[in-house]
């Protein structure tokens, strides 16, 4: 059973554009969920991250949403650009930073210059 | 500064036999984990080690086994393989055991059962 939901599961977008990215979630232990990117042949890197306790973090051209009664958490990427063509995966883990991480399925987005 | 090495980058293997892959975590970090990512899915948490112990297992089979050695390097076993192995293998380093920094991945081991 997948713990993570991700949707959608490819997107386009245009340079310049905003791209978002939807997760949802079962279970209520989760209190820790990233967002990572993965490049082709790499492993995944620490995009950003949040916390139950704050509803929106935002680190530069990146923003997480955060809905804890509907168990929902978002991405968001302003100004989309042609680098950030990659795979997303949120995650979510029942402590914070713990090691244990539910990843969603990633979503490969495409920048169109 | 180094980030998470694993090696070998690429692994070929047939149905039945053994494989060994090794992670060194970045300087520092004290704690290990093992994903596997089968192609177009999300990693799968395999084990967490933590000061050469385990702290965390997934959902696999006994055929997955690991360890930690004292200079917090480790390694990842698969007896038996089976096709359905067939995946990138991750190791992700930690300063503790639950680090509100994070992990960080390395670039993994691809490992191919024919």
């Amino acid at each position: 059973q997948q713990q993570v939901k991700q949707s959608p599961q490819s997107l386009i977008v245009q340079k310049g554009g905003i791209s978002i990215i939807n997760c949802a979630y079962e279970n209520t232990a989760f209190d820790y969920f990233p967002w990572y990117q993965q490049f082709p042949g790499k492993g995944p890197a620490l995009l950003i991250a949040i916390r139950p306790d704050v509803s929106e973090k935002k680190e530069g051209r990146f923003t997480i949403s955060f809905n804890k009664s509907a168990k929902q958490f978002s991405l968001h990427i302003m100004d989309s650009q042609p680098g950030d063509s990659a795979t997303y995966f949120c995650a979510a883990s029942t402590k914070t930073g713990a090691n244990n991480l539910f990843f969603g399925t990633g979503t490969r987005l495409t920048v169109i210059p | 500064d180094a980030g998470v090495t694993q090696s070998p980058t690429h692994l070929i293997k047939t149905r039945g036999q053994h494989v060994t892959l090794r992670c060194s975590p970045i300087s520092g970090h004290k704690s290990v984990s093992w994903y596997q990512q089968v192609l177009g899915q999300g990693p799968q948490f395999i084990f967490q080690y933590y000061e050469k112990e385990e702290r965390g297992r997934g959902n696999f089979p006994d055929r997955f086994s690991a360890r930690q050695f004292p200079n917090y390097s480790s390694e990842l076993n698969v007896n038996a393989l089976l096709l359905g192995d067939s995946a990138l293998y991750l190791c992700a380093s930690s300063l503790g055991l639950a680090s509100p920094k994070g992990q960080f991945f390395g670039p993994g081991t691809r490992l191919t059962v024919l």
